[in-house]
């Protein structure tokens, strides 16, 4: 079956500083959807991306599907420590909904 | 909007019992339900896909004879894990898109969090 590849795995930063992870896959997606979960919750719907190439900001988060549309990447600005989670990557195929999801980027802020 | 509520979402059993565990859209029809178990630190796997008013359908490893899955109106599906083991003990999650938005993107419960004795 298709698998991501969520990298990096943890990221240890300082508040006030920028992070970016990435997913890249060996096949094709027509959809990339992040995530993030907070401990013992659900993940929460940060960005929805639609179209190759598209580049799409939710306050201090931007997000771009990859032009080839087997990647793409996920930027936190100005990190505050409540960014404090796993971030996870999916994708989509069909408009069926089934996703597949990436290992997850565990992010650490240090105030 | 797409809110998916997830019940209950702490269970403890003991060995052998059976649990369910119920998933609802709120706001919106789903005729497809996702059911996911995460383990800890780790990425979401996907059970089984619930489909209203017909089987699910199940990934390759997962015993449907273990984790039943009900769908039986638009916005509800259920989840029940019989006989009950510990090694069963895991964090299940739904989720479910509006069939309007053709199911992207998903929206996820809350969570379920179950501990097997």
């Amino acid at each position: 079956g298709q698998q991501l590849n969520q990298s990096p795995q943890s990221m240890f930063i300082q508040e006030g500083e920028d992070v970016s992870m990435n997913c890249t896959s060996s096949s094709i997606f027509n959809t990339w959807l992040w995530y993030k979960q907070d401990p013992g919750e659900g993940p929460v719907l940060l960005i929805a991306l639609y179209k190759a190439g598209e580049l799409t900001s939710n306050g201090r988060l931007t997000a771009q599907f990859g032009i080839t549309r087997k990647d793409s990447f996920l930027n936190i600005s100005a990190s505050i420590p409540s960014d404090v989670g796993i971030y996870f990557c999916a994708g989509q195929l069909s408009n069926a909904g089934k996703s597949t999801f990436g290992d997850g980027t565990t992010l650490t802020v240090k105030p | 909007g797409a809110v998916v509520s997830q019940h209950p979402s702490r269970v403890i059993c003991k060995s052998g019992t059976s649990v369910k565990i119920e998933c609802r859209s709120l706001d919106f029809q789903a005729t497809t339900m996702f059911w996911y178990r995460q383990f800890p630190k780790k990425s979401l796997m996907l059970m089984a896909t619930s489909n209203e008013g017909s089987k699910a359908t199940y990934e390759q490893g997962v015993e449907k004879d273990k984790f039943l899955i009900n769908h039986a109106s638009l916005t509800l599906s259920t989840l029940t894990v019989t006989s009950a083991h510990p090694e069963d003990s895991s964090f299940y999650i739904c989720s479910a898109g509006n069939r309007r938005d053709s199911y992207s993107p998903l929206h996820f419960g809350n969570g379920t969090r179950l501990t097997v004795t």
